[in-house]
């Protein structure tokens, strides 16, 4: 049974440190995407890529934020420096072009 | 600016009752797709319809689609306990190849 995996599906950092999280798609799709949910804002797209190309970051705060595709099997997001604000739930997502996606059970981060 | 509403925002019903959601969106779309989130979790792709149907049912799931009023509905028909979690409806607005925008959600709640 293919699934999104992420890793850590917790964290806690405080203010001012890097964090990074890591995301493994479902083999065989090519689109994946890197959302943010908190109960004021709700679900938010941050990112996607298609076949490891960048092709919408327009809502991600490009000062702090950094999302990559090194290989196909990985993506990940990086935050530097992390800020309280930064305290939600993200999620990656993969699919094939325009057709359902799939989530990962998410990342929890919380920073102090 | 939310492409996909949800309506109503939280909904409580009995179980065996059916549950309405309604989703409003606001631009073309390629297709709308409905997904279930439960507590803790991540999104779970419940359908999709694209922009040339009208309904589309997968077991006690029924999902209509009006293109001329860009409105939608989800219909959970015999609802049971484990059918408690959040409804978001998402649009795949036509020339994003396969962005979704999520609506804020609806709420359900089964009582047993």
């Amino acid at each position: 049974d293919a699934r999104v995996t992420q890793t850590p599906r917790h964290k806690v950092t405080e203010m001012g440190q890097e964090v990074t999280m890591r995301c493994q798609p479902i083999l065989g799709h090519n689109t994946v995407f890197w959302y943010r949910q908190t109960m004021m804002q709700g679900l938010e797209l941050l990112a996607y890529f298609r076949n490891r190309a960048p092709l919408d970051d327009s809502g991600m705060p490009k000062d702090r934020f950094s999302a990559e595709m090194p290989d196909a099997t990985l993506a990940t997001l990086k935050i530097q420096p992390s800020e309280p604000r930064d305290s939600a739930v993200y999620f990656c997502a993969s699919g094939s072009n325009s057709g359902p996606q799939y989530f990962g059970p998410g990342t929890r981060l919380t920073v102090l | 600016s939310q492409q996909g509403e949800e309506d109503p925002q939280a909904l409580s019903i009995q179980e065996g009752e059916n549950a309405t959601m309604n989703c409003s969106y606001k631009t073309s779309i390629n297709n709308l797709q409905w997904y279930r989130q439960n507590s803790g979790r991540g999104l779970v792709h419940l359908i999709l319809i694209r922009s040339n149907e009208r309904e589309k049912h997968s077991g006690r799931l029924r999902v209509t689609l009006d293109t001329s009023k860009k409105s939608s509905s989800l219909l959970i028909t015999a609802s049971r306990a484990a059918d408690t979690a959040s409804y978001f409806c998402a649009t795949d607005a036509t020339g994003n190849t396969g962005k979704l925008i999520f609506g804020q959600g609806t709420t359900l709640q089964v009582k047993p």
